[in-house]
Order: C-alpha cells, then sequence, then structure tokens
C-alpha cells in the first residue's frame, strides 16, 4: 500500500529536550515536505527536500532541522523544543512528475511543556 | 499575512444540500489550486483541483468553480451526505520548484442527517 509513514503519533515533552519525528514514504518519491497545523492558521510549511541531500526552508523553519539522507525518509528535528512549537505535524511527498498530488502523513501530534 | 482568505469558518448543510466553502487569493503567481479533505485523526487528502486556464472542474458531487479575474474559487458539495463531514482546506501554489502550498485556515464541515 502507497503511504507515508510518521512516528511517534503523538508525543509529550518538556522545553529543551531534543526529538525526532521520522517520516517514511514507500512511493518513490522524490520530493518531501513537513507542515505544521495550527487552529485558525492551516497548514504551513517548515522545510522541504526536492531529492537526496537537498533540502530548504518553507515558511516557518526556525528551531526545525532536516535531513534527507535517503530517499526514502525525511526526519524532523526539534533541538531544543519550545511550547511554541506545539503543534500537529504532517509530512508530506509527491512525485516531480506527473501529478502535483502531495500525499499526507497520518500526522503527529506534539505537546511541548 | 494569510496568502489564501478561506470562508467560512464551519458549516452546518442538512443531507442532501450544498455546501459550498470559499477562497480567495492575492498572489497572480498561484498556478495550481486544490482542495484537501482532511478526517479527525487524518491526515489532509487531495479531494479536487484546479488550474487557472479553466473556470470549472466537475468530479462527482465536487466541483471547483474559479473566477481568475476576482482571484476567488470555491468548492461545491453537492447532494451533501454526512459521510461529506470533515475539515476541508483550500490552497494554492506558486510554480512547481518549492512545491509549498499555501493553505487556507480551514472549514469544518458537518452535514447533519
Amino acid at each position: 500500500e502507497a503511504q507515508v509513514t510518521q512516528n511517534p503519533r503523538y508525543l509529550i515533552t518538556v522545553t529543551g529536550k531534543k526529538l525526532t519525528v521520522t517520516c517514511s514514504q514507500n512511493m518513490n518519491h522524490e520530493y518531501m515536505s513537513w507542515y505544521r497545523q495550527d487552529p485558525g492558521l492551516g497548514l504551513r510549511q517548515i522545510y522541504y527536500s526536492m531529492n537526496v541531500e537537498v533540502t530548504d526552508k518553507g515558511d516557518v523553519p526556525e528551531g526545525y532541522k532536516v535531513s534527507r539522507k535517503e530517499k526514502r525518509n525525511f526526519p524532523l528535528i526539534l533541538e531544543s523544543p519550545s511550547p511554541n512549537q506545539t503543534s500537529l505535524y504532517f509530512c508530506a511527498s509527491s512525485s516531480r512528475q506527473g501529478t502535483d498530488t502531495q500525499y499526507f502523513g497520518p500526522g503527529t501530534r506534539l505537546t511541548v511543556l | 499575512q494569510q496568502q489564501v482568505k478561506q470562508s467560512p469558518q464551519s458549516l452546518i448543510v442538512q443531507k442532501g444540500g450544498i455546501s459550498i466553502i470559499n477562497c480567495a487569493y492575492e498572489n497572480t503567481a498561484f498556478d495550481y489550486f486544490p482542495w484537501y479533505q482532511q478526517f479527525p485523526g487524518k491526515g489532509p487528502a487531495l479531494l479536487i483541483a484546479i488550474r487557472p486556464d479553466v473556470s470549472e472542474k466537475k468530479e462527482g458531487r465536487f466541483t471547483i468553480s474559479f473566477n481568475k479575474s476576482a482571484k476567488q474559487f470555491s468548492l461545491h458539495i453537492m447532494d451533501s451526505q454526512p459521510g461529506d463531514s470533515a475539515t476541508y482546506f483550500c490552497a494554492a501554489r506558486a510554480g512547481t520548484g518549492r512545491r509549498a502550498l499555501t493553505f487556507g485556515s480551514g472549514t469544518r464541515l458537518q452535514v447533519q442527517p
């Protein structure tokens, strides 16, 4: 089954404790990105990657890091989480060829105390 | 600054009725306008999309109407069903480089039986 998976689905942590949210896709997509969803703001792009070893900032990159060492994986790293990073996070992927459809993962709900 | 404005924030429709959600944008570089449907606990999923060279696109009970001169587009759900109850996001994208989707703030649709 073609899908984007994220782990963990739920995470409660404390300020300053480094964490990683993993994202993996099995569709051989070149393009992957991370979004955060906040009430009344829709989804906003954090970082994106056009291909392996190619990453760039989105609209709200402050406080986040990413890496793309393998085509299928695109982890999101919060090195020193703060309460304003409490949010619902989505990973998405799409192919550079063909349709523009972005496929979203199921989401990770993060709470930073 | 929200580049895509969506209304209403919430909508209650009776089964069999028509649901209408509106979006407006400012950036004339946008060239792809998708609508995403999100059920609780799930990631957004592409519902229907349109490019600005057409004024309307229909897929089953879902229709996008696009007004390029007014910089507005809307989603119409005909014969609304309880299973359509979800949050709907309009989005827009400029070009194929970054592929970032700029999302509206979302509309929570409830279809009453």
